[in-house]
């Protein structure tokens, strides 16, 4: 039972390049979510989707681009790596009820 | 704006005694909170939750108190062990799904 993977766990980007995040969940769940971490902001929500094929912005937007195809798969893309997107990425899963999220293990992008 | 705080960045403990974390928030329309534990290179795990028609919930060594009047919750961990060194994150949801998170407490628990 893997909960949430995420893929690639590491990756270095030069500024400009772009690049896509890969996010699977096997527990059948409605809500996904993308969330960055940076210090002292803690988790700051990206975008989300509600279900398959809808998605929303969050918190902390601009920069970024999500897809969600198929129910099982949340994508987020950087069309064009800025050195502020540097951050922990993480990809989460839920269903309704006060159960909360299920985290994946994270992914650390650095843009130099 | 932030929602949810977490004033205290840090926290340091002796094995054995009690954690207190804090954690205040502004909207009066959060329906649950959730505190959230991250170890290094993992992703942040559930740990305990609160509606917010109650005032405590309890879960072996860990509490949650809500008072809503102050719009503050804390966590009580008792006995403090060297496992529970983390970053906790307080947690507040407004709707059936989307959460709004604090920045985090380190907590440290010293031999």
């Amino acid at each position: 039972n893997a909960g949430v993977t995420q893929t690639p766990k590491f990756r270095v980007l030069k500024t400009g390049q772009s690049m896509t995040l890969l996010c699977a969940q096997d527990m059948n769940h409605e809500y996904m979510y993308w969330y960055r971490q940076d210090p002292g902001m803690g988790l700051r929500l990206i975008h989300y989707s509600v279900g398959e094929g809808t998605t929303a912005k969050g918190e902390v937007p601009d920069g970024y681009n999500v897809s969600r195809l198929k129910k099982q798969n949340f994508l987020l893309g950087l069309e064009s790596a800025a050195p502020s997107q540097t951050s922990v990425y993480f990809c989460a899963s839920s269903t309704t009820g006060p159960y909360g999220y299920t985290f994946g293990s994270g992914t650390r992008l650095t843009v130099v | 704006d932030q929602q949810v705080k977490q004033n205290s960045p840090s926290l340091s403990v002796q094995e054995g005694r009690i954690s207190i974390l804090n954690c205040d928030y502004t909207n009066s329309m959060f329906d649950y909170f959730l505190w959230y534990k991250k170890y290094p290179a993992e992703g942040p795990t559930f740990l305990i939750s609160i509606s917010s028609i109650k005032d405590k919930n309890e879960d072996g060594r860990f509490t949650v108190f809500l008072n809503k009047s102050a719009k503050h919750l804390s966590l009580h961990i008792v006995p403090s062990q060297p496992g529970d060194s983390a970053v906790y994150f307080c947690a507040a949801r407004v709707n059936d799904y989307k959460l709004s998170f604090g920045a985090g407490t380190t907590v440290t628990v010293r031999a």
